[in-house]
């Protein structure tokens, strides 16, 4: 049920853009997408609901493919402080599922 | 007003032994998540509590784990005859919505 992220890592400069993948093999309900730095808790960055939505965060802004079961996350112009493992956790879709499960993470490093 | 408040934040114990780890969550909150952070293994689920319904335990990875909620508020998680392996960060949630909020962590380390 863990749902499968990559790339696993990325290396950035200052500016550059990056997508962070996010898969799953059962039917999704929602898609939600964490941000953690070293040595702090995770903070919620944006849900996203089946229906195919697309949300923004400040430059940061992700897109639900529900028949997929598909979801990515793109980050533009990246700046320093968006380094950081970003993760996606899943609903499935179904009566009580309201188990929150996040993948291994991508760890992405904005450099200058 | 405060977060999730998650102790101790360190501890360090013998294999063999019992530990609890404390979660205060978010004042109104009616779920509460459970989860281990291992190097490299992402966040595991370990155990949800929403209101007086009965926990999904469907995380814990053995019968040495359990976890209670008390009146619907502080949460305990104990894991009973510590091995090596249980070493990790355990991360507390809480949420009233869709969006969770974390607690900092217990880092539990089993020598």
């Amino acid at each position: 049920q863990q749902p499968v992220q990559s790339p696993q890592a990325v290396i950035l400069r200052e500016g550059e853009d990056a997508v962070i993948n996010c898969s799953s093999s059962k039917a999704l309900y929602s898609v939600h997408w964490y941000r953690q730095k070293h040595g702090e808790a995770p903070v919620f960055l944006m849900i996203l609901l089946k229906g195919g939505e697309q949300k923004g965060h400040e430059k940061i802004s992700a897109s639900f493919n529900e028949k997929k079961q598909q979801s990515s996350l793109y980050l533009t112009a990246s700046q320093l402080s968006y380094s950081g493992t970003y993760f996606c956790g899943t609903r499935l879709s179904g009566a009580g599922s309201y188990q929150l499960t996040f993948g291994k993470g991508t760890k992405l490093s904005v450099i200058p | 007003g405060a977060g999730v408040s998650q102790s101790p934040s360190n501890k360090v114990t013998e294999k063999g032994k019992d530990v609890e780890l404390r979660c205060d969550p978010i004042s109104g909150h009616t779920a509460l998540y459970w989860y281990r952070q291992s190097l490299g293994q992402g966040l595991e689920f370990l155990i949800y509590f929403q209101g007086n319904s009965a926990p999904d335990k469907s995380g814990l990875p053995s019968d040495r784990f359990s976890a209670e909620r008390t009146g619907g508020s502080v949460s305990t998680l104990t894991i009973q005859r510590t091995q090596q392996e249980d070493s990790a960060v355990y991360l507390c949630a809480s949420s009233y919505g869709q969006k969770l909020f974390f607690g900092s962590g217990t880092q539990l380390s089993v020598l």
